[in-house]
């Protein structure tokens, strides 16, 4: 079945520095969203990227869609204390009605 | 605002009991899930629901059973719970469109002693 990969499971930035998170997956997908869940909290949906090449930004986060629709990764500028969390990919593939989460990036951010 | 309530936050029960975590949502939604998160293996998809009385298996759903008899509810039914069945479990739900985020309840974590 569908598998999608993410990488690194965990890192430790100290505020002010940059953070980058990466997605692949083992198939085409047809769209890939992004989720953040703070400690003790639920995944939250951030933003979905649907065509090949797509780069998307909320202020400072930075979304990209690989062009041939396999990986994507989300990249954080100038991290703050507010950005500590884990931060999920998941992608549809085809016609499927269910996600495929990896396996998430935990974002320590250090004062 | 989309509201997708799980029932119980923290739930503790024994080895070879039934249990069941119960979801509701608010917001019509065709599409429902469960989920179990587990530190370094993400969300894994356990049954997902995509009308009611319909269920399809996810990736892990050996152990586990639903229902889902109303549109709003999706329960998570554990038939004889074992301790590697503890874990963080979550529900969403999503409109009909495969495009559309989920929307996830706040989880319940299920210890079995």
């Amino acid at each position: 079945g569908q598998q999608v990969m993410q990488i690194p499971q965990y890192q430790h930035v100290q505020e002010g520095e940059d953070f980058t998170t990466y997605c692949n997956s083992s198939t085409t997908l047809s769209n890939i969203q992004w989720y953040k869940q703070r400690p003790g909290g639920h995944p939250v949906f951030l933003i979905q990227l649907v065509k090949s090449g797509e780069v998307k930004k909320q202020k400072r986060l930075t979304f990209q869609f690989g062009e041939a629709k396999k990986n994507s990764s989300l990249h954080i500028t100038a991290t703050q204390t507010t950005d500590v969390g884990t931060y999920f990919c998941a992608g549809h593939s085809g016609s499927a009605r269910q996600l495929t989460f990896g396996s998430g990036t935990q974002l320590t951010v250090l004062p | 605002d989309v509201k997708v309530t799980q029932s119980s936050r923290y739930l503790v029960k024994r080895t070879g009991e039934k249990v069941f975590l119960e979801c509701v949502q608010d917001m019509d939604h065709e599409n429902m899930f469960w989920y179990r998160q587990d530190p370094g293996l993400g969300l894994r998809l356990i049954y997902f629901s995509y009308d009611v009385k319909m269920k399809e298996k996810g990736d892990i759903p050996e152990g586990y059973s639903v229902s889902r008899e109303k549109k709003e509810r999706f329960s998570l039914i554990l038939e004889s719970a074992s301790t590697n069945q503890t874990s963080m479990y979550l529900c969403a739900s999503t409109m009909d469109r495969t495009s559309q985020p989920q929307h996830f309840g706040d989880g319940t974590r299920l210890s079995i002693l």
